[in-house]
């Protein structure tokens, strides 16, 4: 069974600078997708950026880019120039064909001014 | 346009209670997919549901059911509640059910099972 794994329960980082959240998933697929998703207190989740497994290249939106590493199982989140606004429960989720959405545990990212 | 909706956002129900949850898909979507999520973890798959078909189901009882109607809004049915049902429900739509078809996702809908 797929299963991903956020050893980060909790991260902070000071406004302005970088932090990065680690994941880790498990699979014998050769094929699927990765995710990071932002849930606000709002409650919903937003995605942030997607990684296809086919492609080497590293995934980049805006500030937020991926350090993807086939081999290893590991997809870290990047986040340079951290706002207040980036505050939030971020989760790593892994999806292979239609299967489901496999949800890590989370992990809560504090921003102190 | 409208994102996906869910209703209600909040409701509390008694153990043994029956509770019916619903959820408008995006326009365009015809894939919706259900999860629970328990204060303090990652969301669980629950369903998900493709041109009115189910298309896959997580591992939770019997008791919980959901259907998806012509218009591609879907509800999600949770017979004798019991008190580890309290959670965030959400449910996500999609254009289709692969991963190339980015995932949206309601506020959710909060029971409280007491």
């Amino acid at each position: 069974a797929q299963t991903v794994t956020q050893s980060q329960p909790e991260m902070s980082v000071q406004e302005a600078e970088t932090v990065t959240l680690s994941c880790t998933y498990d699979t014998s697929e050769s094929d699927y997708y990765l995710f990071w998703y932002k849930q606000p207190p709002s409650r919903q989740m937003i995605l942030v950026i997607r990684q296809e497994a086919y492609k080497q290249q590293n995934a980049t939106e805006n500030r937020f880019s991926v350090n993807f590493q086939k081999a290893a199982k590991s997809f870290s989140l990047k986040i340079s120039d951290s706002q207040l606004g980036d505050a939030a429960m971020y989760f790593c989720a892994y999806k292979a064909g239609a299967q489901k959405l496999v949800f890590g545990q989370g992990t809560r990212l504090t921003i102190n001014p | 346009d409208a994102g996906v909706t869910q209703s209600p956002t909040h409701l509390i129900k008694t153990r043994g209670q029956h509770v019916t949850l619903r959820c408008s898909p995006i326009s365009g979507h015809k894939s919706v997919s259900w999860y629970q999520q328990v204060l303090g973890q990652g969301p669980q798959f629950i369903f998900q549901y493709y041109e009115k078909e189910e298309r896959g189901r997580g591992n939770f009882p019997d008791r919980f059911s959901a259907r998806q109607f012509p218009n591609y809004s879907s509800e999600l049915n949770v017979n004798a509640l019991l008190l580890g049902d309290s959670a965030l429900y959400l449910c996500a739509s999609s254009r289709g059910p692969g991963g190339e078809s980015e995932a949206f996702f309601g506020q959710g809908t909060r029971l409280t099972v007491v």
